[in-house]
């Protein structure tokens, strides 16, 4: 069982489309980041929401934190050929001996053609 | 700032036989995390070292996976003897600590394992 569930797992759109990926559990975490993964490299973080409520703009990405701190989107406009690879999200639970370990969910893959 | 080092990028082996990973953080991260990515899957932690203790190895497969961080800098990853499901990609990431709201992990290119 995932401890983080991500929606969808795959996503193919066209150039200029918009889209969410969710990322959601029943667990609550101190803190949730959102990578993107290409091909061949390790991830790369894109932002870290901390605050249930929060919102981030990274360009034309969205970053949502769920009020209970339990669930969180990313949502991209206007989507571009470059924005292809996978996406992960990787929550930061709360207390305990696994402070600060992070869990990730299984990935969206997103392809965006030109 | 160099980034964080593995190697080697690929290794193709039969099953039964023994692998070993090698990572070199960045330089003056006390945290080294190993993690499997399987095709497919998110990556999942392995093991996390502080400095050259272990913190967490609830999820290594002891009996056949051991890893080392012995000065507290680079750290090899061993599979001995390997199965067909250790096919996958081993990330090494390094952050400053290993805990906060702000700790951020690097992750290196990983390793892709291929075992026949």
């Amino acid at each position: 069982t995932q401890l983080l569930e991500q929606s969808p797992q795959f996503l193919s759109i066209q150039e200029g489309e918009n889209l969410t990926v969710y990322c959601n559990s029943s667990s609550v975490f101190s803190s949730l980041q959102w990578y993107r993964q290409e091909p061949g490299e390790g991830p790369v973080l894109l932002v870290t929401v901390v605050t249930g409520g929060e919102v981030k703009k990274l360009k034309r990405l969205t970053f949502q934190f769920g009020d209970a701190r339990k669930d969180s989107s990313l949502h991209i406009t206007a989507a571009q050929p470059g924005d292809t690879g996978l996406y992960l999200c990787a929550g930061a639970l709360s207390g305990g001996t696994s402070y600060g370990k992070l869990t990730f969910g299984q990935g969206t893959i997103l392809t965006v053609h030109p | 700032e160099a980034g964080v080092a593995q190697s080697p990028r690929y290794k193709i082996i039969e099953k039964r036989q023994s692998v070993a990973f090698w990572c070199n953080p960045i330089s003056g991260h006390a945290t080294l995390y190993w993690y499997q990515q399987i095709l497919g899957q998110g990556p999942k932690l392995l093991i996390q070292f502080q400095n050259n203790g272990v913190v967490d190895d609830s999820q290594l497969p002891k009996d056949r996976f051991s890893a080392e961080r012995l000065k507290g800098v680079d750290s090899t990853l061993k599979i001995q003897p390997a199965k067909l499901e250790d096919s996958a990609v081993y990330l090494c990431a390094s952050s400053l600590r290993g805990s906060g709201t702000k700790n951020i992990q690097y992750f290196g290119a990983g390793t892709r394992l291929s075992v026949l």
